[in-house]
C-alpha cells in the first residue's frame, strides 16, 4: 500500500512569506504527527492531530499551525517565515490512538523548507 | 516531562564489527520506548519498539535492544554491522497520555568503514 506523502518534497520561501505543507497519511489512519527537524535542535514535535481534533501541541509559536480534514490528510502553515525556520518538516501517520495499541508510526520522507 | 539523551553523536565502527547505541530516558510515567534510523534525505523508519512484556526488544536488519527501567536505558546493538547500517539513529520515548507524540534524543551517526 501507499506509504506516507508529503508534498512539496522542497520549498524555498523569503522571510516574511507563508508557507503550507501537505501530508496525506496512508489509508486508514486517523493519526498523523507533525515534527520539525534542524541540526541544531534535532527532532522536535509540533503536533499531532487525531480524527481531525488536535490532540498534542509541542512548544511552537503560534505562527505554526495545523490542520486535519475528514479524509485523515493534514496541512500545517507557517506564517511570517523567518530564517530559523529553515528545516526538514516531517510527518507520521499511525493508525490508532497511542502506541499501546500496538501501532507503529510511518514518517514521510519531509518537506525540506528553506527560508532566505 | 520526558527527554532522551543519545550519549554518543557519532561512533565510528568497522565493518563486522559489534556496536552500541546507547539511549537513557528521564520519565516520571511508564514509558514506551523505540529506535528509528534515518538514511540520507530520507523519513524515518521504525526499527524496533518496547511497549511492555520481554525486555529484550529484536527488530529489523539484525538489530536488538534492551530495556532496563532500573538504568533508565534502551540501548541498541548488533552484533556485526555492515556498510549499508550507516546512518543516523534516533531513540525515542513516549507515553500512554501523550498520544503519539515522540520524544527524540539528539540522534547517533553511525559510520560504518570497510
Amino acid at each position: 500500500k501507499a506509504g506516507v506523502t508529503q508534498t512539496p518534497r522542497y520549498l524555498i520561501k523569503t522571510r516574511g512569506q507563508q508557507v503550507t505543507l501537505s501530508c496525506s497519511p496512508i489509508s486508514g489512519h486517523r493519526s498523523v504527527s507533525w515534527y520539525q527537524q534542524t541540526p541544531g535542535q534535532g527532532l522536535q514535535f509540533l503536533f499531532e492531530y487525531f480524527s481531525e481534533t488536535q490532540r498534542n501541541k509541542g512548544n511552537f509559536p503560534g505562527r505554526f499551525s495545523g490542520r486535519q480534514f475528514s479524509n485523515s490528510r493534514s496541512e500545517m502553515n507557517v506564517s511570517t517565515l523567518e530564517l530559523g525556520d529553515s528545516a526538514l518538516y516531517l510527518c507520521a501517520s499511525s493508525q490508532a490512538g497511542t502506541p499501546l495499541e500496538d501501532t507503529e508510526a510511518f514518517f514521510g520522507q519531509g518537506t525540506r523548507l528553506t527560508v532566505v | 516531562a520526558q527527554s532522551v539523551t543519545q550519549l554518543d553523536s557519532q561512533v565510528p565502527v568497522f565493518e563486522e564489527a559489534p556496536v552500541e547505541l546507547r539511549c537513557n530516558y528521564s520519565s516520571s510515567v511508564s514509558v514506551y520506548l523505540f529506535w528509528y534510523v534515518q538514511y540520507p534525505n530520507q523519513g524515518l523508519q521504525l526499527l524496533l519498539k518496547y511497549l511492555s512484556g520481554s525486555t529484550l526488544v529484536k527488530g529489523i536488519n539484525g538489530f536488538e535492544a534492551e530495556f532496563n527501567k532500573s538504568q533508565t536505558s534502551f540501548h541498541l546493538r548488533k552484533p556485526s554491522v555492515h556498510i549499508s547500517d550507516t546512518a543516523e539513529y534516533f531513540c525515542a520515548v513516549t507515553s500512554n497520555n501523550a498520544g503519539n507524540m515522540l520524544t527524540f534524543g539528539g540522534g547517533t551517526r553511525l559510520m560504518v568503514k570497510p
